[in-house]
C-alpha cells in the first residue's frame, strides 16, 4: 500500500524567504504525486501535479516541485513566499485505480 | 464551473440525532470521494464511489455511517445516530477517471454534541 511522509508539521519562515516543504512517498510503481494547499475555512485546492516527463514541474502561485525517484521525494519549493501563501500543504500519491493517500499536512506560517 | 458544492455548510446537532451531508460532484466527473478532517487524525478517506458505484468504503468508520451516490450528480453521507465523536469537517471530492486530480468542495463542519 502507498504512504506518505511529511516530516515538518510546522514550518515558519519570513516572508520574502525561500520555502522548501519536504514530502517523502512510497509506492511500488511509477507515482501519480500532487500537492495541495489549503487555506483555512476552505477545502484542498490543487498546487502542481507530476505524472511523468520533466521531474521539475511549475505549478500554480509561483510554487514548483522535483520528482526524485531515487530518494523517493517530491519537494515543494517557492523562491519568495507571501504572507498569503500561509496555508496548511499536503501532499499525495494516487495509484493508476485513482485513490490519493495524502500526508499528514504541514502548516506554514510566513512572518512580517 | 460551480466546482463541488456540498450542503450545509455547519451542521449542529446533538447526540442521537441523524445527519445528513449533501454533495454535488463537478459535471463530468465520475468519481466521487468522501474525506473526513480532523485535529488528531488529519484527513481520512472514508468511502470513493466510480460510475455511482462504491468501490472502497473501507475508511467508513462504523455501521452508523453510510453513503449513496444514485445518480452521476448527487451523493450523501448519512451517519446515524449521530456521536460527538463524529465531529469534524467531511469534504467532498470529484474527478475524472484517467485525472487523478481531484477537485475538492468546500467542506461541511459538523458539530455533535
Amino acid at each position: 500500500a502507498q504512504s506518505v511522509t511529511q516530516p515538518d508539521i510546522h514550518i515558519t519562515v519570513s516572508e520574502g524567504a525561500s520555502l522548501e516543504l519536504r514530502c517523502n512517498y512510497s509506492y511500488g510503481a511509477t507515482p501519480y504525486l500532487f500537492w495541495y494547499v489549503q487555506s483555512p475555512g476552505q477545502g484542498l485546492q490543487l498546487l502542481l501535479k507530476y505524472f511523468s516527463g520533466d521531474t521539475l514541474v511549475q505549478g500554480i502561485k509561483g510554487f514548483e516541485a522535483e520528482f526524485k525517484r531515487s530518494q523517493s521525494s517530491f519537494n515543494l519549493r517557492k523562491p519568495s513566499v507571501h504572507w498569503s501563501d500561509a496555508a496548511e500543504y499536503f501532499c499525495a500519491v494516487a495509484t493508476n485505480a485513482g485513490k490519493s493517500t495524502f500526508g499528514d499536512g504541514t502548516t506554514l506560517t510566513v512572518k512580517p | 464551473d460551480a466546482g463541488v458544492i456540498q450542503s450545509p455548510r455547519h451542521e449542529v446537532t446533538e447526540m442521537g440525532q441523524e445527519v445528513t451531508l449533501r454533495c454535488k460532484p463537478i459535471s463530468g466527473h465520475n468519481s466521487l470521494f468522501w474525506y473526513r478532517q480532523t485535529m488528531m487524525r488529519g484527513l481520512e478517506l472514508l468511502i470513493y464511489f466510480n460510475n455511482n458505484v462504491p468501490i472502497d468504503d473501507s475508511g467508513m468508520p462504523e455501521d452508523r455511517f453510510s453513503a449513496k451516490m444514485p445518480n452521476a450528480s448527487f451523493s450523501t453521507l448519512k451517519i446515524q445516530p449521530s456521536e460527538p465523536r463524529d465531529s469534524a469537517v467531511y469534504f467532498c471530492a470529484s474527478m475524472r477517471t484517467g485525472d487523478y486530480e481531484q477537485y475538492f468542495g468546500p467542506g461541511t463542519r459538523l458539530t455533535v454534541t
